[in-house]
């Protein structure tokens, strides 16, 4: 079964920095692409960014480039998101996705539990 | 505003059905990407219900439909149930946004 485990709630003043976490299991991490969507309070769902683990090919939303960083680390089939100076615009819930596998396109065929961050001075 | 366009809500009583429209442009749906839809019930993470415009994941109930054609695509839910309440997002990809996009979300009401 795959599974998308989140890490837990943050709250962060404006300027901090952050990193959030999504372990996979039950499949070939390095086969699928993984990667974030963005949900503001009340909003709909925003594509951030996503990467392939087998050759680290990484390709953000230019609405997020240079906002955020993606990464990932194969030996604990875990990828991260970071942000080196959080703003209150940041404030959001983040699910951590994996895309599904063939000629569809990019789609999302499992969903992590989200990490709600709030960013508040 | 979202590149696709979707209702903001729709509504059905029990046993009926109800579509969802999402309409694109020439740089995403119109050029041919596919198109994929989400169900997202009140707190809880979105599921896939549809993937490549008309194909259904292990465990969606064939309620489901969807379909796509030149701009628009639809997705088409019959014998409404209580169960079905939630918000529904379309999902594509723009060539002229270099990323993917979702639709604004339909919040589907049954009365």
């Amino acid at each position: 079964e795959v599974q998308l485990v989140q890490s837990g709630a943050e709250m962060k003043k404006p300027g901090e920095s952050l990193k959030i976490s999504c372990q996979a299991s039950g499949y070939g991490f390095s086969n699928y692409w993984i990667g974030w969507v963005r949900q503001k309070p009340g909003n709909g769902l925003e594509w951030m960014v996503i990467l392939y683990p087998g050759d680290s090919d990484t390709r953000y939303n230019p609405a997020f480039q240079g906002q955020v960083t993606i990464s990932v680390d194969k030996s604990v089939n875990t990828a991260y998101l970071q942000w080196s100076s959080l703003q209150a615009s940041d404030t959001a819930l983040y699910y951590c996705i994996k895309l599904g596998a063939g000629t569809s396109g990019w789609y999302i065929d499992h969903w992590g539990q989200g990490t709600l961050v709030t960013v508040s001075s | 505003q979202s590149v696709l366009t979707q209702p903001p809500s729709v509504s059905g009583a029990p046993g009926q059905r109800v579509t969802i429209s999402c309409t694109g442009s020439t740089s995403n749906l119109g050029a041919d990407y596919h198109v994929h839809w989400y169900q997202q019930l009140p707190g809880t993470a979105p599921k896939l219900l549809i993937y490549g415009n008309t194909n259904r994941p292990s465990g969606v109930p064939d309620r489901f439909s969807g379909s796509k054609s030149g701009t628009s695509a639809s997705l088409a839910i019959t014998g409404l149930q209580a169960e079905d309440e939630a918000t529904y997002y379309c999902q594509s990809y723009d060539s002229s946004l270099s990323t993917a996009v979702f639709g604004g979300g339909t919040m589907l009401t049954v009365l």
